[in-house]
């Protein structure tokens, strides 16, 4: 089974603090992607990477920056932050190639900014 | 630009009744469609997926699907719902067109099960 586990389930941070959320797949998978999550607004995709040191811009990147320097491990950088970042933050991976967009999950950080 | 439309924030059923939930999608070509289940407090889960061939796909938990190209939808559909069902429900397309695999969702439903 595919396997994406997350750092943190929950984390309280103050306003301007830098924060690192961590995802890690034990897949080989050659996508990874970080999505935020809030109530009425479905899933928002923050960022992806295809590859190590590879990354692209999704929906919302504004106020955050990632870094993808190992295959199995993609981290979202809030490098200061802020109230309107309180939410759900979800990793997922996929393989590349055919198929790819299947995408399989990690449980969630929820994180709260004070 | 694809775009994917869940029309019912909440729905509520009894236990042992039959479940729809409705997905409309915008996509310019053949669509591969996605549907998740996420648990409170929870990770998505994959429920079942359209690439291709049989319009009516089998997926866990007793789960279906039905794509409809000519109604840009693909409905998941359950004949008895169990209260263990309860959950929200998250519908996606494959942006398809570059080699990253991204996805679109739907805005999520909500099911509230009836004991």
């Amino acid at each position: 089974d595919v396997k994406v586990t997350q750092s943190s389930r929950y984390l309280v941070k103050r306003t301007g603090e830098k924060v690192f959320l961590e995802c890690v797949q034990d897949m080989d998978h050659e996508n990874m992607f970080w999505y935020r999550q809030d109530p009425g607004l479905g899933l928002r995709l923050i960022y992806f990477s295809y590859d190590v040191k590879m990354k692209e811009k999704g929906d919302i990147p504004e106020g955050y920056s990632v870094s993808r320097e190992k295959k199995e491990r993609f981290s979202l950088i809030l490098e200061s932050a802020s109230t309107n970042q309180t939410s759900m933050y979800l990793c997922a991976s996929s393989l590349g190639g055919p198929r790819k967009e299947t995408q399989y999950f990690g449980p969630g950080t929820r994180l709260l900014v004070l | 630009a694809q775009s994917v439309t869940q029309p019912d924030i909440h729905i509520t059923v009894s236990e042992g009744a039959s479940l729809e939930l409705r997905c409309n999608y915008s996509y310019g070509a053949t669509p591969y469609l996605f549907w998740y289940v996420q648990s409170p407090g929870q990770g998505l889960q994959l429920l079942l997926k359209y690439f291709s061939g049989d319009t009516l796909v089998q997926g866990i938990k007793g789960f279906e699907a039905e794509f409809k190209r000519s109604q840009s939808s693909f409905n998941l559909r359950k004949p008895s719902v169990h209260w263990s069902d309860a959950a929200e429900y998250f519908c996606a397309v494959g942006a398809g067109s570059s080699n990253t695999g991204k996805l679109i969702f739907g805005q999520g439903t909500t099911l509230q099960v009836k004991p």
